[in-house]
């Protein structure tokens, strides 16, 4: 089983629509969470820390669930600049483990 | 700030070529990485380094070879470049271990 597993995708969405993406890690010990960005042919960018209770950034939310072992990351009212590939990112010890990365298209 | 820069932006290898990419911030970050990031495998740790004068293994090592012997420069050498090693490789700094990550914009190679 790989460390970090998300939603293969692609996700392709019209305008407007909301979406939620998963992630999953097998590692109990991971400590920090994170979603990235990455534009295509660009390097990636910190969207968003992932804490226990649960956090908001405009019409970006994510959700850990430690129990589990699951993230996620919802987006609401999506906008075509929202199209991207998001990547689930674990931390323990010393390593931040990426996971694969979801496609989304937002079409107009 | 110009925060994290890599050079070159592209190269093209023949095998058994060597070559070096050189990663630099300067955002005073402690910790520095070097990733590759190949289709459908999601970024990769090779490297990284915890400050000035130190370096440690990743996940991918083998055929990599790094030095930081400024705490603002972080270089990663191919001694014998092999196909398998065509790649995107990303550099990265964080200013704690726990800290978000500020990536390079990265370096294509190609190995022939």
């Amino acid at each position: 089983r790989k460390e970090v597993e998300q939603d293969p995708g692609p996700f392709n969405v019209p305008e407007g629509a909301t979406v939620a993406f998963n992630c999953t890690y097998s590692n109990s010990a991971s400590q920090s969470f994170f979603w990235y960005r990455q534009d295509c042919r660009k390097e990636p960018k910190l969207l968003m820390s992932v804490y226990s209770s649960g956090n908001e950034d405009g019409r970006f939310t994510a959700q850990l669930n430690r129990a589990s072992q699951y993230i996620s990351l919802l987006i609401r009212d999506s906008k075509l600049s929202d199209s991207a590939t998001y990547l689930c990112v674990v931390k323990y010890g010393q390593n931040f483990v990426f996971g694969p990365g979801t496609r989304l298209s937002v079409l107009p | 700030n110009a925060g994290v820069t890599q050079t070159p932006k592209f190269r093209v290898l023949k095998t058994g070529q060597s070559m070096t990419l050189l990663c630099a911030q300067d955002m005073n970050h402690e910790y520095m990485y070097w990733y590759r990031q190949d289709p459908g495998m999601g970024l990769r740790l090779i490297h990284y380094s915890v400050g000035e004068g130190t370096t440690a293994k990743g996940e991918v090592p083998d055929g990599y070879n790094v030095s930081r012997l400024k705490k603002q420069n972080f270089l990663l050498g191919l001694e014998s470049a092999a196909p398998s090693q065509t790649s995107v490789y990303f550099c990265a700094s964080s200013y704690e271990s726990y800290y978000e990550q500020y990536f390079g914009p990265g370096t294509r190679l190609t190995v022939t």
